[in-house]
């Protein structure tokens, strides 16, 4: 089944403790995209890849990481993780920057951080 | 950047139609105008996309105005498990980062 995967579904860790939230897709997209959803300010775009190893900054990329040494995996890293960090998470990827195509999203990571 | 603006929430009694409104008045040319839907606990979902004529799929039809400033996305039969925000997002092919969503409008079925 075409899927993005994230992993994992609910997190609560504290500040400062380092994190790491996986993504997965099996449809062989170029574009990879991660998005923090507040209460009231929808979806905000953190980091976004068109490609393996390119990666560029989203609307909110401060505290963030991420890497992309291969097409299916694009982890979202907090070295630092802050209350503020609180949020839920998705993933989502599409075949290219375009357009034309649609996105597919994961299912979401609640983070909670005390 | 392109933004959109959707009423914050809409209801429909179940087994009417809907129609969602969206406006986008600094649309420009390359601009796709995308709708998805956000089920309760669920990521968002693709519904539809169109760039200047009318689209149908077996979910919805998108119907884009004439100036492209508008388009309305169109349940032709509201079910309880439409009941979602649905949020209108443009998508530039010349940038990466212009796929913001805003607050969209959260739908309510009555039955």
């Amino acid at each position: 089944e075409a899927q993005v995967t994230q992993n994992p579904r609910y997190l609560i860790t504290v500040t400062g403790k380092k994190l790491t939230v996986t993504c997965s897709q099996n449809m062989n997209h170029e574009y990879m995209s991660w998005y923090r959803q507040d209460p009231g300010l929808g979806l905000r775009q953190i980091y976004y890849s068109m490609n393996v190893e390119v990666t560029d900054k989203g609307d909110v990329p401060e505290g963030y990481k991420v890497s992309r040494k291969e097409k299916r995996n694009f982890p979202l890293i907090l070295e630092s993780p802050s209350p503020n960090q609180t949020s839920l998470y998705f993933c989502a990827s599409s075949p290219w920057l375009a357009g034309y195509e649609k996105l597919f999203f994961g299912s979401g990571t609640q983070l909670s951080v005390l | 950047d392109a933004k959109t603006t959707q009423p914050n929430s809409m209801e429909s009694n179940e087994e009417e139609p809907v129609h969602l409104p969206c406006n986008h008045s600094t649309i420009s040319g390359t601009d796709y105008i995308h709708w998805y839907r956000q089920l309760p606990s669920q990521g968002p979902e693709y519904v539809i996309h169109g760039l200047t004529s009318n689209v149908n799929n077996r979910m919805a039809s998108l119907a884009i105005a004439e100036d492209r400033k508008s388009s309305t996305l169109i349940l032709h039969r509201a079910t309880l498990r439409d009941a979602a925000v649905y949020y209108c997002i443009l998508w530039n092919n010349n940038a990466g980062n212009m796929l913001t969503f805003g607050g969209g409008t959260r739908l309510m079925v009555k039955p």
